[in-house]
């Protein structure tokens, strides 16, 4: 079956950095999304990586690795408005979106 | 404001009522979606429409019925629901064919409760 994972809650302190990590099972692979979701409002789209490497994005960052069925969403200078569940979602060879259950990060002053 | 707007953002309902979600995007997108989100697991699709064609049923119930009119209103008619798809039900719509990335836009959801 097709599977993401992604920890279930994080905590971290303002004004550090976090790693966001996600590992994905998929029949096929064409890209990986990271989206923000804030509680009660909708997901919005962050970041999107096809390729090996790392995207740059202002304070938010994302790192994927194909061979190793990875990512990681990397955030710097945490503010308390970061606070917010953070999805992985993998679009697979039907190019559907295969969606982790999300991390939710808590940002602590 | 993602574009997309979902009516209405809460809905109270009995096991024997009918009621519908309508979500409307101001994109100019091509595609909508339909999903269901429940609290600590990841998101549900239930059912896709490319320019107006189903193409995307994800063995949901028949208490389940979409609706696409056209490319930029969606519907979800519910009826004799059960307590179980009490939810986050989010819609979404993207532009299939001419990006790479095909990023969804989401919109804020409708808080279902089933009693």
């Amino acid at each position: 079956g097709q599977n993401i994972d992604q920890p279930t809650e994080m905590t971290a302190t303002e004004g550090a950095i976090v790693q966001i990590n996600c590992t994905y099972q998929t029949s096929g692979f064409n890209g990986l999304f990271w989206y923000q979701q804030h509680a009660g409002e909708a997901p919005t789209f962050l970041s999107y990586n096809v390729l090996d490497g790392l995207e740059e994005k202002g304070r938010f960052s994302s790192f994927l690795s194909r061979s190793k069925g990875y990512s990681y969403l990397l955030l710097k200078e945490l503010q308390m408005k970061d606070s917010a569940s953070y999805l992985c979602a993998v679009r697979d060879s039907n190019y559907q979106l295969i969606w982790g259950a999300g991390t939710k990060l808590i940002i602590k002053p | 404001e993602t574009g997309v707007t979902q009516t209405p953002r809460h809905l109270v309902m009995g096991m024997t009522n009918k009621k519908s979600l309508k979500c409307e995007q101001h994109l100019g997108h091509n595609a909508m979606y339909w999903y269901k989100q429940s609290a600590k697991k990841p998101l549900e699709l239930m059912f896709v429409y490319n320019f107006k064609e189903q193409t995307e049923n994800n063995s949901v119930p028949s208490r389940f019925s979409p609706e696409c009119p056209n490319s930029s209103h969606l519907f979800l008619h519910l009826h004799t629901l059960q307590p179980e798809d009490s939810a986050l039900y989010l819609c979404a719509s993207s532009q299939e064919g001419l990006a790479d990335s095909y990023e969804q836009y989401f919109g804020p959801g409708t808080r279902l409760t089933v009693t």
